[in-house]
């Protein structure tokens, strides 16, 4: 099974800052996705194919990487952004990482 | 609008069954490959398992081989997880899911929780 990793476990960063999640497998994956979740809410698609924007997610969300090392980029924070993401992969069957909890500094 | 609504879940003994079910609108079911995910309180999100546009192929996390039970009725546009010899580990969140581009999940029912206890 392949295994994700998502560093940091939180990140504390301030409305306006720029956010960097990292998201590393165990082995190489053939796509990648990434999603939110705000508390007491279902999650939601933000990036699929490793830098697709899913349908209305903002442009200060944004996707890259390939193989084993993805980063999920918040350009400007906004204060609906404080949530926990999840990246998650689906070369053979679905895994996700543990999360990063991003929270208000 | 998009809308994927689960059933009620609710309280069982350990060893009990439950059958779950989610009602797909707003898109037509059989044009989807459906998941189910779990999230125990908590904690992180937990692929369970999958299902193609016409039942034929399924998939399922190992912690849930053979106790749990994917299907769907399309004509229903309704899809369903029967779930046998729960475990108090079973106890979560669990989410109806449309499967997306490139195998990701782009569409989440609200959730409905499982509790197993005695």
């Amino acid at each position: 099974e392949i295994v994700l990793t998502q560093s940091p476990g939180t990140l504390s960063s301030s409305p306006g800052e720029r956010a960097t999640l990292s998201c590393r497998a165990s082995q190489s994956v053939s796509n990648l996705a990434w999603y939110q979740q705000r508390p007491g809410q279902a999650p939601r698609l933000l990036i699929y194919g490793a830098s697709s924007r899913a349908t209305g997610i903002p442009d200060r969300f944004s996707g890259s990487g390939s193989e084993t090392d993805f980063t999920l980029t918040i350009s400007r924070l906004e204060p609906e952004d404080f949530a926990v993401y999840y990246c998650q992969q689906n070369t053979g069957s679905w895994t996700f990482g543990q999360g990063t909890k991003v929270e208000i500094k | 609008e998009l809308q994927l609504v689960e059933s009620e879940g609710g309280l069982v003994q350990p060893g009990g069954s439950m059958r779950l079910s989610c009602a797909a609108s707003g898109f037509t079911l059989s044009n989807y490959w459906m998941h189910w995910v779990r999230q125990a309180p908590g904690k992180g999100l937990v692929w369970v398992s999958f299902i193609n546009y016409d039942g034929s192929t399924t998939n399922y996390a190992d912690s849930v081989k053979g106790r749990f039970t994917i299907s769907r009725d399309n004509a229903k546009n309704t899809l369903y997880l029967q779930m046998t010899s729960l475990r108090a580990e079973d106890t979560a969140v669990y989410y109806c899911v449309r499967g997306g581009a490139l195998r990701s999940l782009d569409c989440w029912g609200q959730g409905t929780l499982v509790t197993v206890s005695s």
